[in-house]
């Protein structure tokens, strides 16, 4: 069972921001957050994860909650080739198997 | 292109017939996993290696599934007497163990059982 719960659709105007919440409230004390993206006809790729501080790195920021049971991903101006289904994932370091839920679908629109 | 590479990228194939995938990880990646996804739904985890040996296998594995990896390199997923219920896109991902479990993925392969 997907262990997250993230809004099936959300959409955004092209050059704005766009905010993408998870909830993970069952994450453990030792469990990364890991955000990864599909676009159409693709295998999933990684975008960022953290564990307690907020991470940014050249595609996107990640903002963990101080109690870690929520996570954001911020695009900080979206472009059409970010249209894609965002996955949040919640994992412990010892490479085990993904567990993907739906995710969620971001539009954007020109 | 140093990443991962699956072949073939498209396999149709009728009922009752066996095919079998290929997938090269990053080469410095011990640890290789396959997902299966189908349409609308999140990549569900089938099987995972740390270099040659099979660490674990998803209940969704059935008998009819199988997967090798000889000389922790490249891994090869086979299928035998292919259902209808097996069309879908089947992933393979490498990553290194001791990292934060950063996988990286195939272009997927898509199986379509006529």
């Amino acid at each position: 069972d997907a262990k997250t719960t993230q809004p099936n659709s959300m959409e955004s105007n092209e050059e704005e921001p766009v905010h993408l919440p998870c909830n993970h409230s069952t994450i453990s004390g030792t469990d990364y957050i890991h955000w990864y993206r599909q676009l159409p006809s693709q295998g999933p790729e990684y975008v960022i994860h953290g564990l307690t501080s907020n991470v940014n790195n050249r595609m996107a920021s990640l903002a963990i909650a101080e109690d870690r049971k929520s996570s954001t991903l911020i695009l900080h101006r979206a472009t059409l080739r970010d249209a894609a289904v965002y996955y949040c994932i919640h994992t412990n370091s010892g490479n085990t198997p993904l567990v993907f839920g739906k995710g969620t679908r971001l539009s954007v629109i020109a | 292109d140093t990443g991962v590479s699956q072949d073939p990228r498209h396999k149709i194939t009728k009922r009752g017939q066996n095919v079998t995938f290929r997938c090269d990880p990053i080469s410095e990646h011990n640890r290789l996993y396959w997902y299966r996804q189908t349409l609308g739904q999140g990549p569900e985890f089938l099987t995972y290696f740390q270099n040659e040996a099979q660490l674990e296998k998803s209940r969704l594995l059935s008998n009819r599934f199988s997967a090798e990896r000889p000389k922790g390199s490249f891994s090869t997923l086979e299928i035998q007497r292919t259902e209808q219920g097996d069309s879908a896109m089947y992933l393979c991902a490498s990553s290194r163990s001791g990292t934060s479990n950063e996988q990286f993925f195939g272009p997927g392969t898509r199986l379509t059982v006529l």
